[in-house]
């Protein structure tokens, strides 16, 4: 069992819907979780960067963690096709740890 | 902008070939990562430095590939003797005042 598992899609959304991106993980040492969103041949771009559990919201971007179901979340509302990109979501065990990723979600907003 | 430039951004190589890539910050940074991410996989931890000191190295890192950081600032790594399966995009990071990590662009490698 890898220690992040993140379903590759492709997924595919009409633009304005919300959109739900989810990862589950293994390991409950994790407690700095991260959603990265990654265009083609680019770097990866950090979104969000959240610390154990709960929510956090930014613009249209909601990351939400549960780590008593070590399952963690992003939702993005109001999706545009200038979201389209593979999101990777990530995480540590300590704030300076290196970073553990899923493999990403492919995602399509179709105009 | 990220703060941190990457280069070349690609490289194509000969099997056997030796290549350097190097990361260059734009401000200081205390922690600078090395990640490898291939097609269709996140990216994979490799190596990282605290200033100059490298303090973790991965299983990843067979004996061809080494890393400097010699001043605290920019970083190399270095892949001797390359192979089909080293192409990737390397990709280097830099922690951020709040222990985030930022990438950079990444340098695009294949070996044929």
């Amino acid at each position: 069992q890898k220690e992040v598992e993140q379903d590759p899609g492709p997924l595919s959304v009409p633009e304005g819907a919300i959109v739900s991106l989810n990862c589950t993980y293994s390991n409950s040492a994790f407690q700095y979780f991260m959603w990265y969103r990654q265009y083609s041949r680019k770097g990866p771009e950090l979104l969000m960067y959240t610390y154990s559990s709960g929510n956090k919201e930014d613009g249209r971007f909601t990351a939400q963690v549960d780590k008593s179901s070590k399952y963690i979340s992003l939702f993005i509302r109001d999706s545009q096709p200038s979201d389209s990109a593979t999101y990777l979501c990530a995480m540590s065990g300590e704030r300076d740890d290196k970073i553990i990723f899923g493999k990403g979600t492919r995602l399509h907003i179709l105009p | 902008d990220t703060g941190v430039s990457q280069d070349p951004r690609h490289k194509i190589t000969k099997r056997g070939q030796n290549v350097t890539f190097r990361c260059d910050p734009i401000s200081e940074h205390n922690r600078l990562y090395w990640y490898r991410q291939t097609l269709g996989q996140g990216p994979e931890f490799l190596t990282y430095f605290q200033n100059e000191a490298q303090l973790e190295k991965s299983r990843l890192l067979s004996d061809r590939f080494s890393a400097e950081r010699p001043k605290g600032s920019f970083s190399t790594l270095e892949i001797q003797r390359t192979e089909q399966g080293d192409s990737a995009m390397y990709l280097c990071a830099l922690q951020g005042s709040t222990y985030e990590q930022y990438f950079g662009p990444g340098t695009r490698l294949t070996v044929t």
